[in-house]
């Protein structure tokens, strides 16, 4: 099985809102909401951003959303401020035996 | 306040053996399902192993079957990552996380621990 598809980069400007997508298959993201998106500044390690497609963890930003689509989940960030600048990743159960989860590529979010 | 502390990463020779540890306090470790998750240089995230909170249950992803054992001693409250037959493609950080009710997502991670494998 490949990793998630992510789009390489996104760009935005301050205030404005940007959406990454993440797309699997029907055996992964499609069949279950089990997507969790994470941000990843330089240099440090991953933070939990949301679980379960749309859930938000207490701590995180209203700001930042997610959603799914057939075989695509979605994370938007609403407002967007220079700190979100950074790494995302999506990450899905992987609905097999021989795979637990796994993750996207990443998306480099640069804020102009 | 949830912390995970990583520690055991080195420079190792290919075909080493090393023992990763994840030292791990202000929550019930013993509740959770624990998760090693890697990070090549310049590259994305990718799932390693996991294990359930009981250790009954053992998860690895396919390149590492064979030569990685995931290993947890909750009265220790510590994760374990033992490698062996180490290879170059090995080389990364190494993040553990938690992973509350075996939900496939991970809350908390530490700061990691950076495995280098040559020679």
């Amino acid at each position: 099985q490949s990793a998630l598809t992510q789009p390489a980069s996104v760009s935005g400007s301050p205030g404005q809102s940007i959406t990454i997508s993440c797309t699997g298959s029907s055996n992964d993201v499609g069949s279950y909401n089990l997507v969790s998106w994470y941000q990843q500044h330089p240099g440090k390690a991953p933070k939990f951003l949301i679980y379960e497609v749309t859930k938000r963890p207490s701590g995180v930003s209203n700001r930042f959303s997610g959603s799914k689509s057939g075989n695509t989940a979605s994370l938007t960030i609403s407002g967007l401020e220079a700190e979100d600048e950074a790494d995302y990743y999506c990450c899905s159960y992987a609905g097999s035996n021989t795979l637990y989860v796994m993750f996207g590529g990443g998306t480099k979010l640069t804020v102009l | 306040e949830v912390r995970l502390l990583e520690s055991g990463g080195d420079l190792v020779q290919p075909g080493g053996s090393l023992r990763l540890s994840c030292a791990a306090s202000g929550f019930t470790f013993s509740t959770y399902a624990m998760t090693w998750v890697r990070q090549a240089p310049g590259k994305g995230l990718e799932w390693v192993s996991s294990i359930s909170h009981t250790a009954t249950n053992t998860y690895y992803i396919d390149s590492v079957k064979g030569r990685f054992t995931i290993s947890r001693d909750n009265f220790k409250n510590t994760l374990y990552l033992h490698m062996t037959s180490l290879r170059a493609e090995d080389t990364a950080m190494y993040y553990c996380a938690t992973e509350p009710a075996d939900n496939y997502y991970f809350d908390y991670w530490g700061q990691g621990t950076l495995l280098t494998v040559s020679s």
